[in-house]
């Protein structure tokens, strides 16, 4: 079974439209943390969040927000008012202590194409 | 800050040759990792040093990868003999605190392409 499922495989929009990006993890630790990266064309993962099993409060970063539901296993990513410069794959993943060490387990990841 | 950087960004072998690729991470950081991310799929973990040593490479294939990192900086993963399913992207990520603390985020370099013919 996968541990991280992003559902979505592509999503496409026109710009300034609100997306969400969901995702949904498995675990059966207490103590993880979920992490969002994107991924540009160029190739480079860019660290967007982390967020620890104890800290569910919502964040919200400029039109970056994420929303974190234990309750559903759920860290969903929402852009709002995309601009194109976010067209991109954005991936979540989830890292357990597994072997005295936190190792993470990316999604399939899911790519945003932002239109003008 | 520099970031993490990665050496070669793309290398095309054939079949049953070697290659290797280089990741020196950003200063001080204690941990260094190597994913493989195949088109279309997630990155995953190969193999995290601590320093100079082997944290986890339950994912890496023995038979044909091997990494090192000597002196707890560089880092090289080599595949010998290569094949065609190990066409991919090769990524190096450091993180500055060490392995199994809490917080753990990493930082990416920009990957090395690999096609193997």
């Amino acid at each position: 079974a996968q541990k991280v499922t992003q559902a979505q495989t592509e999503i496409s929009v026109v710009e300034k439209e609100d997306v969400t990006l969901d995702c949904v993890y498995e675990t059966r630790d207490t103590t993880y943390y979920l992490f969002w990266y994107k991924q540009p064309p160029s190739g480079e993962l860019v660290f967007l969040i982390r967020r620890n099993s104890f800290d569910e409060q919502n964040e919200i970063s400029g039109r970056y927000s994420w929303n974190f539901q234990k309750s559903t296993s759920s860290f969903n990513f929402t852009i709002t008012a995309s601009q194109v410069v976010d067209s991109a794959v954005y991936f979540c993943a989830l890292s357990e202590a597994q072997r005295g060490s936190y190792i993470p387990t990316f999604g399939r990841g899911t790519s945003l194409i932002v239109h003008p | 800050e520099a970031g993490v950087a990665q050496s070669p960004r793309y290398k095309i072998i054939e079949k049953r040759q070697s290659v290797a690729f280089w990741c020196n991470p950003i200063s001080g950081h204690a941990t260094l990792y190597w994913y493989q991310q195949i088109l279309g799929q997630g990155p995953k973990l190969l193999i995290q040093f601590q320093n100079n040593g082997v944290v986890d490479d339950s994912q890496l294939p023995k038979d044909r990868f091997s990494a090192e990192r000597l002196k707890g900086v560089d880092s090289t993963l080599k595949i010998q003999p290569a094949k065609l399913e190990d066409s991919a992207v090769y990524l190096c990520a450091s993180s500055l605190v060490p392995a199994g603390a809490s917080t753990d985020t990493q930082y990416f370099g920009p990957g090395t392409r690999l096609t193997v013919l």
